[in-house]
């Protein structure tokens, strides 16, 4: 069964300095990962995916992630955060299935606070 | 903007009693997945539908059921409902290998 972790619950970081978040998932054969942001009262917005090639792909607002089958992890970064970055982020991990997507696993979510 | 839509957006109702959630997917979308998110379960999948037939079913109950219509749109049936039913209820569609979600509806048991 697949299953993803994220240790971090709550994470505060200040306006301007970098951020990693960490996601590590279990999955039989290779995985297909995603991070989402979710802003309060709000839907899940697709941040990045990962599903083969180059180890590092990246996203939207300025995120990007690295695949480390070694380390079974898929940790989301960003050089500079932005106020506007608070929020909670998912990381999902989903099987490849032909045709269409199968299901998402989803991690617990860490919540970002930024503080100016 | 995802373009999938889901109304209501909030539903408060009483125990025992049963409502309709309902999804428009991202136009040329075939496939329509249900998640759960509840405070103590975090983000769960309920049921897959891919044009119009069931695919996948995850950590459903027995008195929830799901439809998709020969239009795309789902509808997710909550009966005899309890307390520990209030969640937000997220749609989710697409294609390929990638799921874009909906804003959600927000359902209170009281």
């Amino acid at each position: 069964a697949q299953s993803v972790t994220q240790p971090d619950i709550h994470i505060t970081v200040s306006e301007g300095a970098s951020l990693e978040l960490r996601c590590n998932y279990s999955y039989g054969a290779t995985p297909y990962l995603f991070w989402y942001v979710q802003s309060p009262g709000q839907g899940l917005q697709l941040l990045l995916k990962y599903f083969s090639g180059d180890t590092l792909v990246q996203g939207i607002k300025g995120f990007e992630a690295e695949f480390k089958r070694s380390q079974s992890s898929f940790n989301l970064r960003k050089p500079s955060v932005h106020w506007s970055d608070a929020a909670e982020y998912f990381c999902a991990v989903g099987a490849a299935a032909i045709g269409t997507a199968s299901k998402l696993t989803f991690g617990t979510g860490t919540r970002l606070q930024v503080t100016l | 903007d995802s373009g999938v839509t889901q109304t209501p957006k909030h539903l408060i109702t009483a125990t025992g009693q049963r409502v309709t959630l309902r999804c428009s997917p991202r136009s040329g979308d075939l496939s329509v997945y249900w998640y759960q998110q509840s405070l103590d379960q975090g983000l769960q999948f309920l049921i897959h539908y891919y044009n119009g037939e069931e695919r996948a079913k995850g950590n459903i109950l027995e008195r929830f059921s799901a439809q998709q219509f020969p239009d795309l749109h789902s509808e997710l049936n909550l009966s005899s409902l309890e307390l520990g039913d209030s969640a937000l209820y997220f749609c989710a569609s697409g294609v390929s290998d990638t799921q874009y979600f909906g804003p959600g509806t927000r359902l209170t048991v009281l």
